[in-house]
């Protein structure tokens, strides 16, 4: 089977410019999770969605942060305008189902790097 | 607030030297419990999920136990393919679907 698919694996832009992250959650499962993970703050949860639904965003650092889920296939995540603090891995992650207490299944993440 | 404490942050073991790591939670209704290993350059790869206390689950070396406070990780003679990191994580009845993770303990074995 195919695990979370996240692209592209690494990147790197300059401050200022808009960044796009991609997802491709294993099929059949209905929640969604994106998150940061950083020496500093380790791994935190920016935005979750149930059935392409978004449950909880509490976790989105500012309004340059925004994602969607178009379809229960896809989900991105985008940052405009990146800022070097923005610098991190972040990691898609899907589960079965959002209440039954599922364990997540993690994408090999992007490694993002802001100039 | 989910809180999830780790402990130590970084352990060394010889290898076949056993010891065991530590997860502490705070959480109202805990829904489950889960011990996820991470690579350097991957994501956390799922290992054990446990719901009450007094559950216990082994695979190979390692065997997670669960209190109604914490949670121990167990490795019983490791090898230095076990060197990783490893993350604890709880769901809690608010927050259903939703994961608090702790900041793991980085493990390395040495041969």
């Amino acid at each position: 089977d195919a695990g979370v698919i996240q692209s592209p694996r690494h990147e790197v832009t300059e401050m200022g410019q808009e960044v796009t992250l991609r997802c491709k959650p294993i099929s059949g499962h209905n929640s969604l999770f994106w998150y940061r993970q950083t020496m500093m703050r380790g791994l935190e949860l920016l935005i979750y969605f149930n059935n392409n639904v978004p449950i909880d965003d509490s976790g989105m650092p500012e309004d340059r942060f925004s994602a969607k889920m178009p379809n229960a296939s896809f989900s991105t995540l985008k940052i405009q305008p990146s800022e070097p603090r923005d610098s991190a891995v972040y990691f898609c992650a899907s589960s079965p189902q959002g209440n039954s207490n599922q364990p997540q299944h993690f994408g090999d993440g992007t490694r993002l790097s802001i100039l | 607030e989910d809180q999830v404490t780790q402990s130590p942050e970084a352990l060394r073991l010889q290898e076949g030297e056993s010891s065991s790591l530590n997860c502490s939670y705070t959480v109202s209704g805990l829904r489950g419990l889960f011990w996820y290993r991470q690579d350097p350059g991957k994501g956390p790869e799922f290992l054990f999920t446990l719901y009450s206390a007094g559950e216990e689950k082994e695979k190979e070396r390692l065997k997670a136990t669960l209190t109604k406070k914490e949670s121990f990780l167990h490795i019983t003679a490791p090898k230095p393919e076990d060197s990783a990191t490893y993350l604890c994580a709880v769901q809690a009845g608010t927050n259903a679907g939703k994961s608090t993770f702790g900041d793991g303990t980085t493990l390395t074995v040495k041969p």
